[in-house]
């Protein structure tokens, strides 16, 4: 009965790869989101997609694209990563106003 | 632009007491705010939802109360028990309904038995 999943759950990988996060959800939402949560557990909305139409995109890389094949996914991908870019990354959805939150994917890159 | 602010940063308790977590935020002019639970190293867990029309929301041990012209809501526990510990985080969603959560830096709690 998992309402909003992410996969991978642990992702270790060298500078300058890319790679992908996957998200679904369950709950039949309109919205879906990535947040990004530093090393200080500062939790940042990155961007925010409505029945596969992207309404938020906070300044972010453009080595970060945000693809939403449907309204049960918004899956993340990212390019050229960097040291920087190590973090927690959590994938949400609200249908009105409350949003839940996946369990969230640790990205190490070395 | 909105900021919000969570104090204490971290907070220890001996089991049994209540307690209170704070925010605030820099805009009064919010469509909603939420509290959530943070356990080390997973998800987010919604705890509370309150409307910018209401004043407080109650589930089980906690109530969060929301002042939006002081800009503060507080988060209370009662009856503070071990496994209410974990990082306590407070969002405030903007007017206009974009969805955009803007969280606060989280108030860590340990409750010892």
């Amino acid at each position: 009965d998992t309402a909003v999943s992410q996969t991978p759950k642990y992702l270790v990988t060298q500078m300058g790869n890319d790679k992908s996060i996957k998200c679904e959800q369950n709950l039949g939402h309109d919205t879906m989101y990535w947040y990004k949560q530093d090393s200080k557990k500062f939790l940042k909305i990155m961007f925010s997609y409505n029945n596969k139409e992207l309404i938020i995109n906070e300044t972010v890389p453009n080595r970060f694209s945000p693809k939403s094949p449907d309204k049960a996914h918004l899956n993340l991908h990212i390019n050229s990563l960097e040291l920087g870019d190590s973090a927690v990354y959590f994938c949400a959805s609200s249908r009105a106003d409350e949003q839940y939150f996946g369990p969230g994917t640790r990205l190490t890159v070395t | 632009k909105q900021e919000v602010t969570q104090i204490p940063a971290a907070l220890s308790v001996p089991e049994g007491e209540n307690l209170v977590l704070n925010c605030s935020f820099t805009d009064s002019a919010i469509y909603n705010l939420q509290w959530f639970r943070q356990d080390p190293g997973k998800g987010l867990t919604s705890l509370l939802l309150i409307q910018s029309s209401q004043r407080e929301q109650t589930s089980g041990r906690l109530n969060a109360s929301l002042d939006k012209s002081s800009g503060r809501s507080t988060l209370y526990i009662a009856a503070s028990q071990p496994g209410d510990s974990a990082t306590y985080l407070c969002a405030v969603h903007g007017s206009g309904n974009t969805g955009k959560l803007i969280f606060g830096q989280g108030t860590t709690l340990q409750v010892k038995p």
